[in-house]
C-alpha cells in the first residue's frame, strides 16, 4: 500500500516562502512519477507541476516561475517549495502517485494558511 | 489551453437513481488522456475512472466511464448513499506536459 504524507508549516507569512514535505512510504518510489495538486478552501482542484525521481520535472504555466518540486530519493521524500506567497496561496496541498496519466495514491493534504 | 467544462454544478438525486456527469473539452483530447475523481468533504480525491473507461482497483462496477473526442461522460448506475460527494474529471495535456481539471460537479442528497 503506498502511502504518501504530507507535512509542513501550516501557516506562512504573505511574500515569504511555503515548503512541504511529502514523505511516501510503500510501494517503489523511484520508479513513479509523483505529482503536487492545491485545492483553495471550497474551491476546485489545481495541479502544481509533477516529478520523477530519476529525473524531468514539469510545472503549471501559471506557477512555474516561483515553485520548485525536488526529490531526495534516499528518504524517499519530495519537497515543494513556493515563493512569494499571496493569500491567494492558501489551500490545502496534496501529493500524489502517478498510475498512468492519473493519480491513483494520495495523501491526506495538508492546510496552508498565508496570513500577515 | 484546452479547458474541461463539467455540466450540471450541482445535480439533486435520490439514492437508487441512475446519474450522468458531463465533462466537454474545448479541443479533441485523447481518451487515455482522461480521469474521473471522487471526492468527499475534508478527503483527498480519489481515483475513480482513468483512460476514459477503466475503473480503478477497488471502484464497483455501478461507476463506468465512456466518451471520446471532446465528450466524456460519469455514469453511476444505482446511488449508493456514500456515492454523493463532488466529482471532478481531469485531463493530461502532453504539451505542457502537464493536467488540467474541471470544474466539479457536486452530487447532493435530495
Amino acid at each position: 500500500q503506498v502511502q504518501p504524507q504530507e507535512s509542513g508549516p501550516g501557516l506562512v507569512e504573505t511574500s515569504g516562502t511555503l515548503s512541504l514535505t511529502c514523505a511516501v512510504s510503500g510501494g517503489s518510489f523511484s520508479n513513479d512519477y509523483w505529482s503536487w495538486i492545491r485545492q483553495p478552501p471550497g474551491k476546485g482542484l489545481e495541479w502544481i507541476g509533477q516529478l520523477h525521481p530519476s529525473g524531468g520535472t514539469y510545472y503549471s504555466p501559471s506557477l512555474k516561475s516561483r515553485v520548485t518540486i525536488s526529490v531526495d530519493s534516499s528518504k524517499n521524500q519530495l519537497s515543494l517549495t513556493l515563493r512569494s506567497v499571496t493569500a491567494a496561496d492558501t489551500a490545502v496541498y496534496y501529493c500524489a502517485r502517478h498510475r498512468g496519466y492519473a493519480q491513483d495514491y494520495w495523501g491526506q493534504g495538508t492546510l496552508v494558511t498565508v496570513s500577515s | 489551453e484546452i479547458v474541461l467544462t463539467q455540466s450540471p454544478g450541482t445535480l439533486s438525486l435520490s439514492p437508487g437513481e441512475r446519474v450522468t456527469l458531463s465533462c466537454r473539452a474545448s479541443q479533441t483530447i485523447s481518451s487515455i488522456y482522461l480521469a474521473w475523481y471522487q471526492q468527499k468533504p475534508d478527503q483527498a480525491p480519489r481515483l475513480l475512472i482513468s483512460g476514459a473507461s477503466s475503473r480503478a482497483t477497488g471502484i464497483p462496477d455501478r461507476f463506468s466511464g465512456s466518451g471520446s473526442g471532446t465528450d466524456f461522460t460519469l455514469t453511476i448506475s444505482r446511488l449508493e448513499p456514500e456515492d454523493f460527494a463532488v466529482y471532478y474529471c481531469q485531463q493530461y495535456i502532453p504539451s505542457l506536459p502537464g493536467y488540467t481539471f474541471g470544474q466539479g460537479t457536486k452530487l447532493e442528497i435530495k
